[in-house]
């Protein structure tokens, strides 16, 4: 089993509607946690940073549960330009900080 | 500009050949850690570095050296290259913070082929 695990995608979806995406982690060191955006290979770029209290950022709400240690993003009102892969990452405590990423998510998102 | 420079950005080589990619970065961060991307697989950490001369193997080291010799770089040594190396790799920075990196900067990545 994979330490952080996402749904495998691809969605498809129309514009303008509301995706969730969700991600678990197994080991419970891990202490911060991430969504990243990558284009076609590109380089991975932030998304949002996930907080236990819940943050959100325009159309984008992220949410950690620690007790279950389960990660989710949120896409209301989906556009075109939203079409990516979404990586949940994990830092994890072990003397240094590993990162961990997760296989990623393909959304395409459809006129 | 602030940003993470990667070198080469294409290379084929050939097994056995020692090859070194550079990466770099202008915004004094302590942490820099190298990933490879393979299909079906997402990224999986090599190695980082939580400041100079010090350095700690992420999932996958094996095959791989690096070094920290100074703040702003962090290289990626592949001393006898096998074709299980070919792989997209990218370079990354962040500060650190107390429960862990902050956001992580990524370089454009390089692409690597090894016959």
């Amino acid at each position: 089993r994979k330490e952080v695990e996402q749904d495998p995608g691809p969605f498809n979806v129309p514009e303008g509607a509301t995706v969730a995406f969700n991600c678990t982690y197994s080991n419970s060191a891990s202490q911060s946690f991430f969504w990243y955006r990558q284009d076609c290979r590109k380089e991975p770029k932030l998304l949002m940073s996930v907080y236990s209290s819940g943050n959100e950022d325009g159309r984008f709400t992220a949410q950690l549960n620690r007790a279950s240690q389960y990660i989710s993003l949120l896409i209301r009102d989906s556009k075109l330009s939203d079409s990516a892969t979404y990586l949940c990452v994990v830092i994890r405590n072990t003397g240094g900080f590993k990162t961990i990423f997760g296989a990623g998510t393909r959304l395409f998102v459809k006129a | 500009e602030a940003q993470v420079t990667q070198n080469p950005r294409y290379l084929i080589t050939v097994t056995g050949k020692k090859l070194t990619v550079t990466c770099s970065q202008n915004m004094n961060h302590e942490y820099m850690s190298w990933y490879r991307q393979d299909p079906g697989l997402g990224l999986r950490q090599i190695y980082y570095s939580m400041n100079v001369e010090v350095t700690d193997k992420g999932d996958v080291p094996e095959g791989y050296k690096v070094s920290r010799k100074e703040k702003r770089n962090f290289p990626l040594i592949l001393e006898s290259p096998s074709p299980n190396q070919t792989s997209l790799y990218f370079c990354a920075s962040s500060l650190l913070i107390k429960q862990g990196t902050d956001t992580q900067y990524f370089g454009p990545g390089t692409r690597l082929t090894v016959l």
